[in-house]
């Protein structure tokens, strides 16, 4: 079974910075990644799918990027709206999460 | 537009079998490369998934629960229904459904249902 490790495990950032959150996974899963945002007492909503396309509707400062073992999730200059926990996704595993917290 | 809800029990007792419907409108499961999967979260924890039904009714469970779990569907009521035996207290959790895409994306859950939460507790 895939496991999915992602870092840090909280993020503590100011507007305007820019946010890099790392998924690493236990085996190659090629391009086979997603990326979730979910704010309190919200479903996930769908970001990045095959590690690097934007979902609908997604804002262009989130950008996915990597392949193999190695996954980014960037967010350039973050906006309050932007506190929420990011979750990595490749098929049936997903990450423990990382907590984005905007100051 | 696409939507899911899902509907079941708040509560269950330890050792019941817990049922759980997701009714979706907006898509027919009867189209090729679509799916529907179900997530938990226990909380204040983090997502984890649990089974997974496709159009063609190739299944998939977490390795883990693969014993406990079933799912299946009904394209004509537009709906999948996942039940999992021999609750117990760590069950307790929001229970989601959502859409899966696997020919216009990797199969990520591109739609969620609001969730639904299941506390296990005699």
């Amino acid at each position: 079974e895939i496991v999915l490790t992602q870092s840090p495990a909280t993020l503590s950032l100011s507007p305007g910075e820019r946010a890099t959150l790392s998924c690493r996974a236990s085996q190659s899963v090629s391009s086979y990644l997603a990326w979730y945002q979910q704010k309190p007492g919200q479903a996930p909503r769908l970001l990045i799918y095959d590690a690097s396309k934007r979902a609908t509707g997604i804002p262009a400062r989130f950008s996915g990027s990597g392949s193999g073992t190695d996954f980014t999730l960037s967010i350039s200059s973050l906006e309050p709206e932007d506190s929420a926990v990011y979750y990595c996704q490749q098929r049936s595993n997903f990450g423990q999460g990382t907590k984005l917290e905007i100051k | 537009q696409i939507t899911l809800k899902e509907s079941g029990p708040t509560l269950v007792k330890p050792t019941q079998t817990l049922t759980l419907t997701c009714t979706f409108s907006g898509f027919s499961l009867s189209t090729s490369g679509l799916g529907v999967g179900w997530i938990r979260q226990p909380p204040g924890k983090a997502l984890e998934w649990l089974a997974l039904i496709y159009w063609n009714d190739e299944s998939r469970y977490s390795p883990s629960l693969k014993n406990r779990l079933t799912i299946t569907k009904d394209t004509s009521k537009n709906q999948v229904v996942l039940t999992m035996t021999n609750m117990a207290p760590v069950d307790t959790a929001t229970y989601y459904c959502a859409h899966s895409d696997t020919v216009t994306t990797d199969g990520s859950f591109g739609y969620w249902g609001q969730g639904t939460l299941v506390t296990v507790s005699s």
